[in-house]
C-alpha cells in the first residue's frame, strides 16, 4: 500500500538557519504530495501542494519539489524563524478503491530558537 | 479558520464509557474524514464519509463507530473508552468534484482524555 517516510524529529534550529525535511513516498500510480503544518493546540493546515511529477510547491518561504525519479518531496526553507516552530506532515494522496485517501507521514517537529 | 467545526474542544470522562464527538465539515463539502493522533501512534485513519455513505476505513476498532447525517454533520461515537483512547481526534473534509486532488480541511480537533 501507499506509504510515507519522514525524516524523524525532532529538529532544533537558530532563526534565519536553512531548513530541509526529508519525505520519501511509496505509491502506485500517481499521487498528489502535500506538507501539511500542525501549529501548537491547532489542527492541520495545508502548507503547500503539488500535483505531478516536477511541480514546485511554494507557500510562506516554504518550498517543495515533486520528483518522481527519487519518489520525494523534501520541504526547504531558505532563512527559518520562530514562528515557523511547529510540527510538520508529509502527505501523499493516492486512490484507495476509487475513494481519495491521505496518507500521511509520522510528523517532525521543528523547534526555531531565537 | 478551515471552515470545519469540531465540537467538544476538549472531553474528560472515565475508563468503560461512552462519548459522541461532532463534526460540521465546510460548506459544500460532501466527504467528510475522522483521524486519531496520540503521541505514540502519530495520525492515523479511522474513516471516510461521503454524502451519508461509508466509503473507506482505516484503523477503527469496533468500539468506535460513525455515521454522516443528511445535512452532512458526522458523528464518531467512542464506547468503552479504555485509557490508551485518550488522543487528539481530528475531523476533516473535501470538495467531491472530479478534479478533487485529495486536499483535506482539518477542524481544530477534540481533546479526550480517560481517566
Amino acid at each position: 500500500g501507499d506509504s510515507v517516510t519522514q525524516m524523524e524529529g525532532p529538529v532544533t534550529l537558530s532563526e534565519e538557519a536553512f531548513l530541509t525535511i526529508n519525505c520519501t513516498y511509496t505509491a502506485t500510480g500517481y499521487p498528489s504530495l502535500f506538507w501539511y503544518v500542525q501549529y501548537p493546540g491547532e489542527g492541520l493546515q495545508l502548507l503547500l501542494k503539488a500535483t505531478k511529477a516536477d511541480d514546485k510547491g511554494s507557500n510562506k518561504g516554504f518550498e517543495a519539489t515533486y520528483r518522481k525519479e527519487t519518489t520525494s518531496f523534501h520541504l526547504e526553507k531558505g532563512s527559518v524563524q520562530v514562528s515557523d516552530s511547529a510540527v510538520y506532515f508529509c502527505a501523499l494522496s493516492g486512490l484507495v478503491r476509487a475513494a481519495r485517501q491521505l496518507t500521511f507521514g509520522s510528523g517532525t517537529q521543528l523547534t526555531v530558537l531565537p | 479558520d478551515s471552515g470545519v467545526t469540531q465540537t467538544p474542544k476538549h472531553l474528560i470522562t472515565a475508563t468503560g464509557q461512552r462519548v459522541t464527538l461532532r463534526c460540521s465539515p465546510r460548506s459544500g463539502d460532501l466527504s467528510v474524514y475522522w483521524y486519531q493522533q496520540s503521541l505514540d501512534q502519530g495520525l492515523q485513519f479511522l474513516i471516510q464519509y461521503y454524502n451519508g455513505e461509508e466509503r473507506a476505513k482505516g484503523n477503527i476498532l469496533e468500539r468506535f463507530s460513525a455515521q454522516q447525517f443528511p445535512d452532512l454533520h458526522s458523528e464518531l461515537n467512542l464506547s468503552s473508552l479504555e485509557l490508551g483512547d485518550s488522543a487528539l481526534y481530528f475531523c476533516a473534509s473535501s470538495v467531491a468534484t472530479s478534479g478533487n486532488t485529495g486536499e483535506l480541511f482539518f477542524g481544530e480537533g477534540s481533546r479526550l482524555t480517560v481517566l
